[in-house]
């Protein structure tokens, strides 16, 4: 059974400084990870993608993988109150239907 | 708005009655999904389709069972409602077999009493 991990936070930050989310996974030949974001009471949309090991950057956002360690972290900078909303980490996809597993998300509260 | 849509929104069923959610998409897409969500679970996969007439189950699907008639309806339907299938139940589409993001639908309240 595959486990993706993530910390429920909630994890507060103030406006305009760097959120960090992480993820842990446990199945070693996981190659793919996404993250999403949700809002309250609305359905999960997709943030970014990371395939390969190292630093991945979309505007505002960071994604970091690391196959050694079994760990994908999401980084916002320039936090906004906007932001605040559950971040869900998913694992798998490649080859598999495009099924995923997801992690039960952390809640990110930006104060302003 | 991405071409998918739930229906219904909501809905409160007795326990021991037959439930239909139904998941109808105008992308073409041919991979379509149910996931449930569940405080402290996260998104867990029911069944999944791959084509016209192609299903199979996912982590989480004793109790439901789901048909594909059709390109652009998923159905899942919940034999015998339980207080347990008490859920957010969200229909995913995905364009690609592989590493392919999801479009989610709006989400569908499921309350078993």
């Amino acid at each position: 059974q595959k486990e993706v991990e993530q910390n429920s936070g909630p994890l507060s930050v103030p406006e305009g400084a760097i959120a960090s989310l992480n993820c842990t996974y446990s199945d070693r030949g996981s190659q793919s990870f996404f993250w999403y974001r949700q809002y309250s009471g609305k359905s999960p949309e997709l943030i970014m993608f990371i395939y390969s090991n190292g630093d991945k950057e979309d505007g505002r956002f960071t994604a970091q993988l690391n196959k050694a360690s079994q760990y994908v972290s999401l980084l916002i900078r320039d936090s906004q109150p906007s932001d605040s909303a559950t971040y869900l980490c998913a694992e798998g996809g490649l080859y598999n239907f495009n099924k995923f597993y997801f992690g039960s998300g952390t809640k990110l509260n930006v104060k302003p | 708005d991405a071409g998918i849509t739930q229906s219904p929104r909501h809905k409160v069923t007795e326990t021991g009655t037959p439930v239909t959610l139904r998941c109808h998409q105008t992308e073409n897409h041919r991979y379509m999904y149910w996931y449930r969500q569940d405080p402290g679970h996260g998104l867990r996969l029911i069944h999944y389709s791959y084509g016209v007439k192609d299903t199979d189950k996912g982590e989480v699907s004793d109790g439901y069972s789901v048909s594909r008639s059709k390109t652009e309806d998923f159905l899942l339907t919940l034999e015998s409602a339980t207080s347990s299938q008490t859920s957010v139940y969200f229909c995913a589409i995905s364009e690609s077999d592989r590493d392919y993001g999801y479009t989610f639908g709006s989400g569908t309240r499921l309350t078993v009493v």
